[in-house]
């Protein structure tokens, strides 16, 4: 069965951090670019981050350069998003899909409070 | 960036009618390899969002028949030619051929 699996959100105070991780499987994952997309509570889906097969190309948001960095492990066919600097605004869902949206995880909830 | 507009934002619809959705970019959505990366999503209440429309007319599988994308260049239309009561949803459309990626503001779709 094809399967993204999300995991790592949760609670996290402004200016900390939170390490997402997705598990893919029933697919080869090292020869699909994967995404992280998110959705503000009530929100539309906001594109934020995106890694080409190797990992050589790396594309995000301008909202979130400099403070979320995107990465994948090709042998365990897992994508993370370490996200440091942590904003209110950063709340919301955090999706992990394949390339454009071909196959999208059931997401992971960032809260970002004090 | 590239904005992407929807129209209408709400659409209310009788069962077995046919629904029409807008989605314009404010700039050409044709890349340079001749693809235009042009996508519809749909989210139904509670659930993650799935791919229905790829490259403006491309169904994924098992996407019913009922629903088909058009367009070219800055002008899209995702229509639904018998709207059923498990199509209520918000629908989104998503450029992937500049970066940013960007996604249009949904248009919320539910029976009147």
């Amino acid at each position: 069965e094809v399967q993204l699996v999300e995991s790592g959100g949760g609670l996290a105070q402004p200016g900390g951090s939170l390490r997402l991780s997705c598990a893919a499987s029933g697919f080869t994952f090292s020869k699909t670019w994967m995404t992280w997309i998110r959705q503000a509570p009530g929100k539309g889906l906001e594109w934020v981050a995106t890694l080409s097969q190797d990992g050589s190309n790396e594309y995000l948001v301008d909202s979130v350069k400099g403070r979320f960095t995107i990465t994948r492990d090709n042998a365990k066919s897992s994508l993370y998003l370490q996200m440091d600097s942590l904003r209110v605004d950063d709340t919301a869902v955090y999706y992990c899909a394949g390339g454009q949206g071909a196959l999208w995880g059931q997401g992971t909830q960032v809260i970002v409070s004090s | 960036d590239v904005v992407m507009t929807q129209s209408p934002l709400s659409l209310p619809v009788t069962l077995g009618q046919p629904a029409s959705i807008s989605c314009r970019s404010s700039q050409s959505l044709l890349h340079g390899d001749g693809n235009t990366f042009l996508n519809w999503f749909q989210q139904r209440p509670g659930q993650s969002p799935r791919r229905l429309i790829y490259k403006v007319s491309n169904r994924e599988s098992g996407v019913p028949d009922r629903f088909s994308g058009s367009g070219s260049g800055t002008d899209f239309t995702l229509k639904i030619s018998r709207v059923e009561a498990e199509d209520v949803g918000v629908y989104y459309c998503m450029q992937g051929t500049h970066w940013p990626w960007t996604f249009g503001q949904g248009t919320n779709v539910d029976i009147k």
